[in-house]
């Protein structure tokens, strides 16, 4: 199981920080990718990052100078930061994971039940 | 950057119905595509991955076809349950990336 955690509101040019604790597994799994994606209020999906435990991370383009997803061992948990928030990244958050058995199994199978994050002074 | 687009935005299907969602990418993303069901205030749930692979515990009744640009879910007899926005996404090797389609909503007529 996946559950994410953090602020439900964040000023504007201020930094927004989710972290995602992984239940029933470990996070040091080679057999995972660990992920986020969003969904701002009535609209679509959009993939934010994913990573692996060996260091591989990968960003979606239109977010790549603003994000930062990294992984904690220590805790089981992943974790993403997002700097220069603007209304634009208002949006619920998901943490997400999918196996690592080739480019077929690359879809997100296991996923957070999401939090809510609003950008407002 | 690969686009996924769904057609229609919008299905109006009754219960029991055989219905066909469609997705087109902007470049061949051979068979590395997904389909998620997305019931109102809840996550996604994973139904398909490459192209036509149901994922644990999906019913028979979703099925999803193609490779390259174009691809299809078919839901052969819908179920009160299924009545959702259904997304695509696509993985893309190099740069490695993922991205969804807009979505297609299916709703009761």
């Amino acid at each position: 199981q996946l559950q994410e955690s953090g602020p439900g509101l964040v000023k504007p040019s201020e930094t927004l920080s989710l972290t995602c604790t992984v239940a029933g597994g470990s996070i040091s799994s080679s057999t995972y990718f660990w992920g986020w994606i969003r969904q701002p209020p009535g609209k679509g999906l959009e993939w934010i990052g994913s990573m692996h435990y060996s260091g591989s991370t990968y960003y979606s383009p239109s977010l790549k100078s603003r994000v930062t997803i990294s992984i904690d061992t220590s805790n089981n948990q992943f974790s993403l930061k997002l700097t220069s928030v603007t209304a634009a990244d208002t949006a619920v958050y998901y943490c997400a994971s999918f196996p690592n058995a080739g480019y077929n199994s690359y879809a997100f199978d296991l996923w957070g039940q999401g939090t809510m994050v609003a950008v407002s002074s | 950057e690969i686009v996924m687009t769904q057609s229609p935005a919008t299905l109006s299907v009754s219960p029991g119905e055989r219905t066909t969602l469609s997705c087109r990418a902007s470049q061949s993303v051979s068979t590395y595509v997904a389909w998620y069901q997305q019931r109102p205030g809840q996550a996604p749930r994973l139904l398909i991955s490459g192209a036509s692979t149901r994922a644990t515990g999906i019913p028979a009744r979703f099925i999803g076809s193609g490779s390259g640009t174009d691809f299809t879910l078919t839901i052969s007899s819908l179920q009160s349950e299924d009545f959702a926005v259904y997304y695509c996404q696509q993985y893309n090797d190099w740069p490695p990336t993922w991205t969804f389609g807009q979505g297609t909503k299916v709703e009761i007529k």
